[in-house]
């Protein structure tokens, strides 16, 4: 199985901060690699696909980046709805493994 | 708009069944594959299950393999989880998600999820 590894568990920053969120994978997973935003008590919020592709609807400070084993997640321009946490996830081979996850907290 | 409504969660006494369900509108179900995610108390996300669109081809994690069964019913557009033998840790809120696809890349990804049900494995 391919493992995703997210690290730190959480990060404190403040509004208006450019914050980077690394992932990385156990083995080259080309560009199959997913981001997601998750609130408490909601279903989780796609951000970006194929590792830099921003989903319709996401706001432009979104970026995402890499290919092989590292990738980013990058917010421009923290904005206080950003504050959740956020998970990375591998589509290349079932089990479609998460990362444990980033929490964003407000520093 | 699509809409993912998941049903079923409960209590459950440890060793028992449970059946969740997923209620699909406002998408061609009967050619999505859907997957269904899980999110312990206090935990991450993890994924637990797919099955394509023709109920082909099915896959599990390694946590519920043997114990959890994915199915769907396209002429009812709706996805099925059948739980047998839970344990505590399959404590968790089920989400229901559809698979899209980027072009002929083959990468997918969950754009439409559930809101989730919780499902609570205790005596």
């Amino acid at each position: 199985d391919i493992q995703m590894t997210q690290s730190p568990s959480s990060l404190s920053a403040s509004v208006g901060d450019r914050v980077t969120i690394p992932c990385r994978a156990s083995q080259s997973i080309s560009t199959y690699l997913n981001w997601y935003q998750h609130k408490p008590g909601k279903a989780p919020n796609l951000l970006i696909y194929a590792a830099s592709i921003l989903q319709s609807g996401v706001p432009s400070r979104f970026s995402g980046s890499g290919s092989g084993t590292d990738f980013t997640l990058t917010i421009s321009s923290l904005q206080p709805e950003d504050f959740a946490t956020y998970y990375c996830q591998q589509i290349l081979s079932t089990p479609f493994t998460f990362g444990q996850g980033t929490k964003l907290e407000i520093k | 708009q699509v809409q993912l409504v998941e049903s079923g969660g409960g209590v459950v006494q440890p060793g028992r069944s449970l059946r969740l369900s997923c209620a699909a509108s406002g998408l061609s179900f009967s050619t999505s594959g859907m997957h269904w995610v899980r999110q312990a108390p206090g935990k991450g996300l993890e994924w637990v299950a797919v099955i394509p669109y023709d109920g082909s081809n099915k896959y599990y994690a390694e946590s519920v393999k043997g114990r959890f069964t994915i199915s769907r019913d396209n002429s009812k557009n709706t996805l099925y989880l059948q739980m047998n033998s839970l344990r505590a840790e399959d404590t968790a809120v089920y989400y229901c998600a559809k698979g899209d696809y980027y072009g002929g890349s083959g990468i997918e990804y969950f754009q439409h999820w559930g809101q989730g049900t919780l499902v609570t494995v205790s005596s």
